[in-house]
């Protein structure tokens, strides 16, 4: 059975301070897939990112970064200089290799304050 | 490219009563879902499919039904509301890759209300 665990439920910061989300997963299957999404206060899921499991470089897109660790079966996600428009939920996601169905973690509120 | 789009966006239920949920997707995509989002969960997989045709149970299919007779189409039934289906539903599809999986992209939601 596959697991996704997002520890933290909600974190708060001030604007422009860094902030890291975990997500940390157990699966059985050696080809998988993880993705983050982000579900605003409007309600829509918007995807970010999608890793397969033979690629454990970190990727960086504008101020957002992700850190896949094989080692820790972790995949964490890094927003640097935070703004107000990054308040949202934000949802990690596992894919095994059948890829029929997307197991979810609990989601971490983010909120950042001006 | 409209993308994923679910009617209605939101819908008040009585118990007992029955309602179909629609989702269209115009991206020519094999593969739909219907997960649901309870309040502050993350979602979970009622019912996909592989191709018009074909579906089968997610991890929480009871009280629920599916059919998808085209690609673009995957309508979500519920029989006998109950207020324990109150919840988001979405909609998600995502394109045939013969090795892996690719990105599902989601539909804007349905809140539903079972009172």
């Amino acid at each position: 059975a596959q697991k996704v665990t997002q520890a933290q439920t909600e974190i708060s910061v001030v604007e422009k301070e860094d902030v890291t989300l975990d997500c940390v997963y157990e699966t059985r299957d050696t080809t998988y897939y993880l993705f983050w999404y982000k579900q605003p206060p409007s309600g829509e899921l918007v995807f970010l990112i999608r890793r397969n499991s033979f690629d454990e470089q970190n990727e960086i897109s504008g101020r957002y970064s992700w850190n896949f660790q094989k080692s820790t079966s972790s995949f964490n996600f890094t927003i640097t200089a935070s703004q107000v428009v990054d308040s949202a939920v934000y949802f990690c996601a596992l894919s095994g290799s059948a890829g029929n169905m997307l197991t979810f973690g609990g989601g971490t509120r983010l909120m950042v304050k001006p | 490219n409209a993308g994923v789009t679910q009617t209605p966006k939101f819908r008040i239920l009585k118990i007992g009563q029955s309602m179909t949920l629609q989702c269209t997707q115009d991206m020519n995509h094999n593969y739909m879902y219907w997960y649901r989002q309870d309040p502050g969960m993350g979602l979970k997989l009622i019912y996909y499919s592989v191709g018009a045709g074909i579906t089968d149970k997610g991890e929480v299919p009871n009280g629920y039904n599916v059919s998808r007779s085209t690609t673009e189409d995957f309508p979500l039934r519920l029989e006998l509301a109950a207020p324990s289906q109150t919840s988001v539903y979405f909609c998600a599809s995502r394109s045939r890759v013969s090795l892996g999986t690719d990105t599902q992209y989601f539909g804007p939601g349905t809140r539903l209300t079972v009172l």
